[in-house]
Formats: C-alpha cells, sequence, structure tokens
C-alpha cells in the first residue's frame, strides 16, 4: 500500500530564507508526483509535476527534485516571501492503478514572517 | 481556459439531513472527475473518481454516493449525513486518456459542518 509522508508538518522562517520541503513515498511504482499549494480554507493549486523518467522541475522561485528509486521528492523554495505562506502537499499517482488516482501526504503547513 | 465550480462554499446540515454538493467543470470535454475528502488533521482521501456519464467508482465504503448525470458536471450526495461527514469536500478534474502526464486541477472546496 502506498504511503505518503511530508517532513516537517509545520515550519515557520523569517522572509528571504530558503527553504526545503521534504516528501516521501513507500512505493517506488508511480508515474508522477505532483506539489500543490493550499492557502486556509481553499482548493488546491498545481505547482509542479514531475514524471517518474524525470529528476526535477523548476518554477519561479520554486524547484522540485525526484529520486524514485529512493521514494523522495523535494520542494525548494527560494528567496523565501510572507505570500509564500500556506499549505504544501505533495501527491503520487501510483502506476498500478488505471486511472490518475493519487495519493496524497499530510503536507507541510508554512509560514514565513516578514 | 479550465475552470471547475463548486457549490455551495460553505455547508452546515443537522444529523440525518440530505446533502447535495455539485462540481462543474468549464472549457474541457469528457473530463476525468473526482471527489477528494479532507477532513481535519488529514490527508485529501479520495471519494469517488469517473472517467464518463453513468460511470462512477467509489474508492471507500462509506454514507456518501456520486453520480455524473452529465459530462462536466459531478454531484456528491448522501441521504442521511453523520457527524463523521464533516469536512472539507474538494472536486478535480483531469484530462482523459492514457496519458500518464496529466495533472489534477482542483476547485475551491465546499467546508461541510454536521452538527
Amino acid at each position: 500500500k502506498q504511503e505518503v509522508t511530508q517532513i516537517p508538518a509545520a515550519l515557520s522562517v523569517p522572509e528571504g530564507e530558503n527553504l526545503v520541503l521534504n516528501c516521501s513515498f513507500t512505493d517506488s511504482a508511480i508515474y508522477n508526483l505532483q506539489w500543490f499549494r493550499q492557502d486556509p480554507g481553499k482548493g488546491l493549486t498545481s505547482l509542479l509535476l514531475i514524471q517518474s523518467s524525470q529528476r526535477e522541475q523548476t518554477s519561479g522561485r520554486l524547484n522540485a527534485s525526484l529520486d524514485k528509486s529512493s521514494g523522495r521528492s523535494t520542494l525548494y523554495i527560494a528567496a523565501s516571501q510572507p505570500g509564500d505562506s500556506a499549505t504544501y502537499l505533495c501527491a503520487v499517482r501510483p502506476s498500478f492503478y488505471n486511472t490518475d488516482k493519487l495519493i496524497f501526504g499530510t503536507g507541510t503547513r508554512l509560514q514565513v514572517f516578514p | 481556459s479550465q475552470t471547475i465550480h463548486q457549490w455551495p462554499a460553505t455547508l452546515v446540515q443537522p444529523v440525518g439531513s440530505p446533502l447535495s454538493l455539485e462540481c462543474t467543470v468549464e472549457g474541457t470535454s469528457n473530463p476525468n472527475l473526482y471527489w477528494y475528502r479532507q477532513a481535519a488533521g488529514r490527508g485529501l482521501q479520495l471519494l469517488f473518481y469517473s472517467v464518463g456519464i453513468g460511470q462512477i467508482s467509489s474508492e471507500v465504503p462509506q454514507n456518501l454516493s456520486a453520480s455524473r448525470p452529465q459530462d462536466r458536471q459531478f454531484i456528491l450526495s448522501s441521504k442521511k449525513l453523520l457527524l463523521s461527514d464533516s469536512g472539507f469536500y474538494l472536486c478535480a478534474w483531469s484530462t482523459a486518456g492514457t496519458s500518464v502526464t496529466y495533472e489534477q486541477y482542483f476547485g475551491p472546496g465546499t467546508r461541510l459542518t454536521v452538527t
């Protein structure tokens, strides 16, 4: 059974710091991994999608890496800003399912203070 | 561009009352549709998914049901709500097909409180 874990559960940092959020999964048989952002009381915004054949994806100040064999992904946020405060979720798409079902971690709640 | 709508945004219902949450997608045809629930302190859990009109798959046994009466409409229902049905319900869509590259896109969610 695929399980996804995110560490840390919560993180509070001053503005300007570079951050690393961690995601680990127990079964390396995945099609892809997706990182999302969720603001309080809101839906999910897709940040980055990494295919199983890729090592990393970049979008602006965000960089996500994937090491499928070790079951790990990291989301790197450069020069953090207060507007980055949100919960960050990772999700994997297991390759043994017939649909694009996602298995989610419980998230990392990030607070960036001025 | 594609847009996904959910309503209502918030809902407070007594135990034993019925439920109907609606999700619609614009700007795409024949999407795969999903209902997720996010309970307090827990991760998102897939409840139902649909690959076409009238085609519903249930992921977990529960007090809820889903229907897809139209291509871009997905409805989550219950005949009698339980306290444990409280949570944040999210609808999502993805492009249909066999490609493994498709992302899932989420709606704004419905906050359900059962009292």
